[in-house]
């Protein structure tokens, strides 16, 4: 089947820091999207994407559709405590009948 | 975006007995999803729930383990049946409203 490959699977960072992670696939996707899940909770939409090379920021988080498609990358500008949480992408594409593929997840400890 | 609510929120049950989860949307939806979260993985696709006909399963789940019923554009449910310790997960639904996916807050299911 379709699978995501996402990077870092978890980070660490101080307070203030700026994040980056990353999702790639042997696939080529029509759509990007990143979502945020705290504990307890169902995951959050934070960013969708639909063009090659498109760049969309939602406040201090900035993420771009990667040229080939095959790729996506999400940047945190100046972490924050509550940016601690489980940051996933997920695509979808024709081939998967547009559902949704998602990558493991970036596990995101912000030391205040 | 649709306010999507679960119940339950969580439950602990004994292996061999079945839990229904409801899943209700506050607007008409024409997609939903089930979506299983084994503990500390990421979200895998359990079926289509399809108004008005049986749901569509991905590989590795079938009707009779997880039968789902969709009967309007606003509700569906999915059950859990013969209960086994590694059914333990969070089971989410989500809409589908354009390319992008909104999930509800999740049942975090306990099978002991």
């Amino acid at each position: 089947g379709q699978q995501l490959n996402q990077s870092p699977q978890s980070m660490f960072i101080q307070e203030g820091e700026d994040v980056s992670m990353n999702c790639t696939s042997s696939s080529i996707f029509n759509t990007w999207l990143w979502y945020k899940q705290d504990p307890g909770e169902g995951p959050v939409l934070l960013i969708a994407l639909y063009k090659a090379g498109e760049l969309t920021s939602n406040g201090r988080l900035t993420a771009q559709f990667g040229i080939t498609r095959k790729d996506s990358f999400l940047n945190i500008s100046a972490s924050i405590p509550s940016d601690v949480g489980i940051y996933f992408c997920a695509g979808s594409n024709l081939e998967y009948g547009n559902k949704l593929v998602f990558g493991a997840g970036t596990i995101l400890r912000v030391k205040s | 975006s649709a306010v999507i609510s679960q119940k339950p929120s969580r439950d602990i049950c004994q292996r061999g007995t079945s839990l229904t989860i409801q899943c209700q949307v506050d607007s008409q939806v024409t997609m939903m999803f089930w979506y299983r979260q084994q503990p500390g993985q990421s979200l895998t696709l359990i079926a289509t729930a399809n108004q008005g006909s049986e749901a569509t399963y991905e590989s590795g789940f079938v009707i009779d383990k997880f039968p789902i019923s969709r009967p309007n554009l606003t509700f569906s449910t999915l059950t859990v049946s013969n209960m086994s310790p590694e059914d333990s997960s969070i089971y989410l639904c989500s809409v589908g409203q354009g390319y992008e996916q909104y999930f509800g807050p999740g049942t975090r299911l306990t099978v002991t």
